[in-house]
Formats: structure tokens, C-alpha cells, sequence
């Protein structure tokens, strides 16, 4: 059974950082490019990062870019989201979800920036 | 790439068709000749789950009275007879072009 965990969720204030993580589980992970999305509570979905298979693309959403930086380690099957300079609009629901088209979605981890 | 969708909100009777209109501000066309357009399903507090993939594929598990349709910038995505399971947030996306945008999205409600 395919599985995406979120963790790393939490309250942090403007400017902090935090690092997401998605565990994978019941595929074979490194032959799937990945991805993180975001819903702001109430809001619509917005695509905030994208990496291939191998870690070598990478692509980020506009608001996101220079900030975030996505990553994975193939040997444990894991999905990294590093945030940086954290923005009140930053707030939102998480979730990271398999490619090439997003077929499976984890529950999502919520983060919080508030001061 | 702005992605449209309309109506925003569509009150539907059970039994009966619902259809919704994504309409994006460039061709979704990508040069490998696939048009990276899906429709999108969120049932009320959870995640979302793709049900339509370049332009009419349905994934392994959607009921067949979902589908897809259109070309280059204008899209549709009908229920043939619209369940009460079916409530929920409806959005469209593109992936033929980073960054990849979805609609505003639409709510269906009975």
C-alpha cells in the first residue's frame, strides 16, 4: 500500500525555519519524481515544489523561490522541504505527493507563522 | 499561466449532470504532445485526490461518471449523475509549464 507521511509541522515565527519531511512507503521511491503542495486554511491549492527521480531538477513556485529548497534522500525513502525566512502567508496545510501526477497525497502537516 | 475556473459555486440535484469549465490564459499543449491539464477532487477535510490526469484519463478507482474534455485552453470536466459523495471542491491544474497553477477552484454542493 502506497504511503506519504508528513511531519516536521509546527508554530514558528516570521523570519524562522523549518524542515519538512515526508516518509514513503509500499513503492519504490526512487523512481518517482515527488512533490510538495500547500492550502492555506480555507484557501485554494497552490503547487509549491517539484524534484525528479534523481534529485538533479528542481522547480519552486514563485512565492517560494529562494526560500524553500526541496530534497530527498532515495536511500531512506524520504521527501525534505527546507523553509527558510518563514512569512505569515506561508501558512497552510502541507502535503507532499507522488509524480508524475500527484496519484497519491499524504494528510498534510500543518504550519503555522505567527509572531 | 492563469488557470480559470467557472462556475465558482454549483448547486447540483442528485441524479442529475454537473459540469465545470477550466479555461487556462495559454495552450496547455506541451511540446512532448501531451497536454498536462487535471481536475482535482477535495471532499470536506481531506486531502485532495486526482481524478482526471491529461485531459480525460481517469486514475484506477474514479467512478466512470467522471470525465474529462477539451483541448489547448478550454477544458470541462462532467459528472453524469452527481452523487452525494461527489460534495466537495473541484480544481483544475496545469502541468505543462513550471510553475504549475491550478484554478480557483468550485465548490458542488446539493
Amino acid at each position: 500500500e502506497v504511503q506519504l507521511v508528513e511531519s516536521g509541522g509546527g508554530i514558528v515565527q516570521p523570519g524562522g525555519s523549518l524542515r519538512l519531511s515526508c516518509a514513503a512507503s509500499g513503492f519504490t521511491f526512487n523512481i518517482y519524481e515527488m512533490n510538495w503542495f500547500r492550502q492555506a486554511p480555507g484557501k485554494g491549492l497552490e503547487w509549491v515544489s517539484y524534484i525528479s527521480n534523481n534529485g538533479k531538477s528542481r522547480y519552486y513556485g514563485d512565492s517560494v523561490k529562494g526560500r524553500f529548497t526541496i530534497s530527498r534522500d532515495n536511500a531512506k525513502n524520504s521527501l525534505y522541504l527546507q523553509m527558510d525566512d518563514l512569512r505569515v502567508e506561508d501558512t497552510a496545510f502541507y502535503y507532499c505527493a507522488r509524480g508524475p501526477f500527484y496519484d497519491f497525497w499524504g494528510q498534510g502537516t500543518l504550519i503555522s507563522v505567527s509572531s | 499561466i492563469v488557470m480559470t475556473q467557472t462556475p465558482v459555486s454549483s448547486p447540483v440535484t442528485l441524479g442529475q449532470p454537473a459540469s465545470i469549465s477550466c479555461r487556462s490564459s495559454q495552450s496547455l499543449l506541451h511540446s512532448d504532445g501531451n497536454t498536462y491539464l487535471s481536475w482535482l477532487q477535495q471532499r470536506p477535510g481531506q486531502p485532495p485526490r486526482v481524478l482526471i490526469y491529461k485531459i480525460s484519463n481517469r486514475f484506477s478507482g474514479v467512478p466512470d461518471r467522471f470525465s474529462g474534455s477539451g483541448a489547448g485552453t478550454d477544458f470541462t470536466l462532467k459528472i453524469s449523475r452527481v452523487e452525494a459523495e461527489d460534495v466537495g471542491l473541484y480544481y483544475c491544474m496545469q502541468a505543462t509549464q513550471f510553475p504549475w497553477t491550478f484554478g480557483q477552484g468550485t465548490r458542488v454542493e446539493i
